[in-house]
Formats: C-alpha cells, structure tokens, sequence
C-alpha cells in the first residue's frame, strides 16, 4: 500500500484565490513528521512547511498552512492568495520515527497551475 | 549560507559506461540523503549517511549503484556499467541531525541521461 497519497495530478486556480493540494498517508508509526515541497520547473525542491504527528496546532508559514487531520491521516495544503510563482509541482512527504533512518517517503505530486 | 550543491548539474553518459554523481552538503549537517525522482514522479530514497554509523542502503536499486561520504562531508554516489533506466535526476538532501523534526534541504539535482 501506498504510504502517501496525493489524488489530485493536476491542479487550476485563479490568481489571488485560495487553494487546496490534497494528501493523505499511510503509517502506524506514533511518531511521523509530514513535509510539503515545491518544486518548480528548474527542479530544484523548496522546503514549504512541516507538521508533526504530536502537533496540537496545524502549521502555518505566510500564505501556507495546512490542514493537519489526524484520525483521517490527511494532510492538505492550504495555499492563500494565490500568486502566478506558485504554479509548480508540490510534494507531500512524510518521515517516520526512530529506526527508519528518516528518510522521506514522497507522494507522486499534484502539478499546480495559477491562471492570471 | 551555502546551500547544497551537486555536481555536475547534467550528465550525458553511453550505456555501460561508470559515472560519478557528487554532494556537497551544508556545512554543519550531520546527515545525508541521495534521491532519484524519474521523469513525472515523486522522489525515491536510495542511501542515507549519518556521521560515522553504518549507511542505510536499503532504497539502492541493484549493486550497479554505491555510495560513499567521508565524514561530514562531500559524498559521491556511482552508477556503474549504467543502462537507460537509470535516467533521472538525483537529488541530494542534508539535515542538521536526525530526527523525525529535522527539514532535509535539497540541493539542485544532477540530470543523468543514459543514452
């Protein structure tokens, strides 16, 4: 089974509106950190926000927050006012707990296009 | 200060031949990642570093692929005797330490074509 999930391959939005990027995941692990990235066409990836499973509060870095559900094991990314820079891939990834090196576990991505 | 950087940023190789991909991670960073993202996909992990403990090599895909990194610093991940499936972009990640908290910061990714 896949262990991160994004549904949406591709996504629209107009310019200035909000938008949701969707992911769910897929652990039994207690302790897990979730990650969201972008990645625009020079490829290179750019560290957005992080939530942690103990959490309390979702996370909130300028225009992104994200929406941290954790009986739904979902983890959407809000992005606010939507700019024509943001048109790019956006990643979820999550990191599990003691004894599996942290490495990332990437999603497939949802591709973003802002519309002016 | 210095992000991390990877070299070269394109390589163009004939199948069967050996290359040589390298990771300057940032300075200070205990850890180490190596990546591979096929053309419209997501990121696999392939080898992690961490200080002087044994590396985990468990997402290499075939014994074709080896990495080394000495100490904290430079590492260099081999393809040897490459074939076509091995084209993609390999991206290295370094991470202050190692826990489930720490942000791995990508570094711009070598473009590997096998022809």
């Amino acid at each position: 089974a896949q262990k991160i999930t994004q549904t949406q391959p591709g996504m629209f939005v107009q310019e200035k509106e909000a938008v949701t990027l969707d992911c769910t995941y897929d652990t039994s692990d207690p302790s897990y950190g979730l990650f969201w990235y972008k990645q625009p066409s020079s490829g290179e990836m750019i560290f957005l926000i992080y939530q942690g499973s103990y959490d309390q509060q979702n996370a909130t870095e300028g225009r992104y927050s994200l929406n941290f559900q954790k009986a739904r094991k979902s983890a959407n990314l809000v992005i606010s006012a939507s700019q024509l820079g943001d048109s790019a891939m956006y990643f979820c990834a999550m990191r599990e707990g003691a004894g599996s090196s942290y490495k990332l576990i990437f999603g497939s991505g949802t591709r973003l296009l802002v519309r002016p | 200060g210095a992000g991390v950087s990877q070299s070269p940023s394109n390589k163009v190789t004939e199948k069967g031949k050996d290359v040589e991909l390298r990771c300057d991670p940032i300075s200070g960073h205990t850890a180490l990642y190596w990546y591979r993202q096929r053309l419209g996909q997501g990121l696999e992990f392939l080898i992690y570093f961490q200080g002087n403990s044994a590396p985990d090599k468990s997402g290499l895909p075939s014994d074709r692929f080896s990495a080394e990194r000495t100490g904290e610093s430079v590492s260099t991940l081999t393809i040897q005797r490459t074939q076509q499936e091995d084209s993609a972009v390999y991206l290295c990640a370094s991470s202050l330490s190692v826990s489930s908290t720490d942000t791995q910061y990508f570094g711009p990714g070598t473009r590997l074509t096998v022809l």
